[in-house]
């Protein structure tokens, strides 16, 4: 079952812009993790945040986390056109046996 | 180098045909995972597995089968059984088994089309 879902599902910025994408997901997690994926290519991690996290940066990535809410949402900034990809969330829910559950995804353009 | 691989890249299959993807990893890694993707759409899991010999069903195993005779291979095999089994297929591995799931590593993919 897909547990995340991703909203937008598609956003188109220019560059230079700041990108914000949400996820919302069903169960009690022990980490949500966001990855990136090129078209035709496989995932790429790019952020893991924990149920006791609730904010996390990597580079122009700022990732937030509301388990209250069953939300996180993910940030880039200062856009480039090579961010151009879909983002996909995906949950480790508690007791759920050391697997993923991927959202929908949000396809994210970054125009020139 | 290291890295997950995938084989072949793209596959064309005869209805009726089984057909088996390759999936290799040097990450020593413990559990390794595939997944089916669909145009437009997110991962669902086909099959994981945590240690060498034994793996579990995921949410859409059914016409597929997987064996885990050694530690970094994984292959996955469509049979005749899957009804619709044209899509983009991805290869995961991560470090180790049991507690919270950590990052997982991606193979390149395969695509399978069904003639």
């Amino acid at each position: 079952s897909q547990q995340g879902e991703e909203d937008p599902q598609a956003l188109s910025i220019q560059e230079g812009e700041n990108a914000t994408m949400n996820c919302s997901y069903k169960t009690s997690i022990n980490n949500l993790q966001w990855y990136r994926q090129n078209s035709g290519r496989g995932l790429v991690h790019l952020i893991l945040i924990r149920s006791n996290e609730r904010e996390k940066h990597s580079g122009r990535l700022r990732v937030t986390l509301d388990t209250s809410k069953k939300s996180s949402s993910l940030l880039i900034t200062a856009s480039r056109a090579a961010d151009t990809a879909s983002y996909f969330c995906a949950t480790d829910a508690t007791g759920g046996g050391n697997k993923l559950t991927f959202g929908t995804g949000t396809q994210l353009k970054v125009e020139l | 180098d290291g890295g997950i691989t995938q084989s072949p890249k793209y596959l064309f299959r005869k209805e009726g045909q089984n057909v088996t993807l390759s999936c290799e990893q040097n990450l020593n890694h413990d559990a390794m995972y595939w997944y089916r993707q669909d145009p437009g759409q997110g991962l669902r899991l086909i099959y994981y597995s945590q240690i060498v010999n034994d793996f579990q069903k995921g949410d859409i195993a059914e016409g597929y089968s997987v064996s885990r005779e050694k530690k970094e291979s994984f292959p996955l095999t469509v049979t005749s059984a899957q009804k619709n089994p044209t899509a983009f297929y991805l290869c995961a591995s991560s470090i180790a088994a049991g507690g919270p799931s950590n990052e997982q590593f991606f193979g390149p993919g395969t695509r399978l089309t069904v003639l």
